[in-house]
């Protein structure tokens, strides 16, 4: 079956931009996370939408927003880009949280310059 | 505060060695602790949770409560081994997706 997919793989953005990734979990998952790796803070949770819903919700600035939609199919948002938001964004599925395996996505990688 | 400490940024070892990756954490409660591994150019992995006491890859490890530790260990370390870890933990009976994840260990094999 297909893995998680993300997209877009790559891009650029400009400081004071917004952007939207987006996340297709396994068929059948409905829990689908984001996490944000960084070389200096290594993979931070984001958050965690089950059933359209936000489960769980780590400490990032309202900046960072998402969301869920009835096919489980996710999209993640950040508004007014800082250059400290140069990342990789990595979605995770599984079928309905850390009960079950979680599979990760391979990233999105976003540079704000 | 919850939190995964892996004190290792890099081991390295030779093949045939046995190999120890360290984990501790802190967590009131009853965390559940895995260890994910990511080979390069491949996306993250689940290597092994500490509830199901499986043996993969010829890894294994076991959770210390007392210690609050989750090392990682295999006995013989083969050059295909050479990847990044990361231990992480979750709240034990919540079934959430929210993982939290120590900073990683990168183990190298050399021949």
């Amino acid at each position: 079956k297909a893995g998680v997919t993300q997209t877009p793989r790559y891009l650029i953005k400009t400081r004071g931009q917004q952007v939207t990734l987006s996340c297709s979990p396994i068929s059948g998952h409905r829990s689908v996370s984001w996490y944000q790796q960084t070389p200096g803070q290594g993979l931070q949770f984001l958050f965690e939408y089950f059933s359209e819903t936000q489960r769980n919700k780590g400490n990032f600035p309202g900046r960072f927003s998402g969301r869920q939609f009835s096919n489980s199919r996710s999209e993640m948002n950040v508004s007014t880009l800082e250059l400290g938001d140069s990342a990789l964004y990595l979605c995770a599925s599984s079928l309905q949280g850390s009960g079950n395996t979680i599979y990760f996505g391979e990233g999105s990688w976003l540079t704000v310059v | 505060a919850q939190r995964v400490t892996q004190p290792e940024k890099l081991l390295s070892v030779f093949k045939g060695a046995p190999v120890e990756l360290k984990c501790n954490y802190s967590y009131s409660g009853s965390p559940e602790l895995f260890w994910y591994v990511q080979y390069s150019r491949q996306r993250l992995q689940l290597l092994l949770r500490h509830i199901s006491r499986e043996s993969i890859k010829g890894f294994t490890a076991d959770l210390n409560k007392g210690e609050t530790s989750f090392h990682l260990k295999k006995p013989f370390a083969q050059e295909e081994d050479s990847a990044m870890y990361y231990c992480a933990l979750t709240h034990g009976s919540s079934n959430t997706g929210k993982l939290i994840f120590g900073q990683g260990t990168t183990l190298q094999v050399k021949p």
